[in-house]
């Protein structure tokens, strides 16, 4: 099944700085997403790549697809207080109809 | 951005109780879905649900739960006889109609439930 593994991270860097964190995956997906959740909250969507894509950015957000060796990765350009949060990996896979999710990488961003 | 709302956010029940949780997906959304979050740990996809039936489900999903779309706007998921391991945050979320696999899927803020 698909499964969408973060490397089990937690982040602390100081406002400014980028935070970069990664997600590796086991079958072939037709997209992967990334989500955000402040604490106690809900899932906000930040970015979806698809398999076909190798690079997409949106704002201070870019993300990387690798196929070849099913990881991906989520970088956040020029910190702040307010991205702290955890960030979640999903992929959303062939023949089912559900997102597998990574356990999430906590980022404390220090103003 | 129109919005998922899930209500109640925080629900305390007694083991074996039934219990009901309420979400409202966006308007003109036609997937829907739910996913739970125990403390810590990963979150976990529950059912899917399109066309006014579930198109699929894992393998929590047991015969103690059940969604309903009683009218054109509500979505709910029952728990018939809740246990202790079903404490967890549970998230409603909701997906526009188009290729599904280029949509994004809007959550809930969620309803934290904890059975005693």
């Amino acid at each position: 099944s698909q499964q969408g593994e973060e490397d089990p991270q937690a982040l602390s860097i100081q406002e400014g700085e980028n935070a970069t964190m990664n997600c590796s995956y086991k079958t072939s997906i037709n997209n992967l997403q990334w989500y955000r959740q402040n604490s106690g909250r809900g899932l906000v969507h930040l970015i979806l790549i698809r398999s076909n894509e190798r690079e997409k950015h949106s704002g201070r957000l870019r993300v990387t697809l690798d196929t070849s060796k099913k990881s991906s990765s989520l970088l956040i350009t020029a910190s702040r207080a307010a991205d702290t949060a955890s960030y979640f990996c999903a992929t959303d896979g062939y023949g089912n109809n559900r997102l597998a999710f990574g356990k999430g990488n906590q980022v404390v961003v220090i103003p | 951005e129109p919005e998922v709302t899930q209500t109640p956010s925080h629900q305390v029940t007694q083991m074996g109780q039934e219990v009901i949780l309420r979400c409202v997906p966006i308007s003109n959304h036609l997937y829907f879905y739910w996913y739970r979050q125990i403390l810590g740990q990963k979150v976990e996809f529950l059912v899917s649900f399109y066309n006014n039936e579930i198109s699929e489900k894992s393998e929590i999903f047991d015969d103690q739960f059940s969604v309903e779309r009683p009218d054109g706007s509500n979505f709910t998921l029952k728990i018939r006889s809740t246990k202790l391991e079903d404490s967890a945050m549970y998230f409603c979320a909701s997906q526009k109609p188009g290729l599904r696999a280029n949509e994004k899927l809007f959550f809930g803020s969620g309803t934290q439930l904890s059975v005693l």
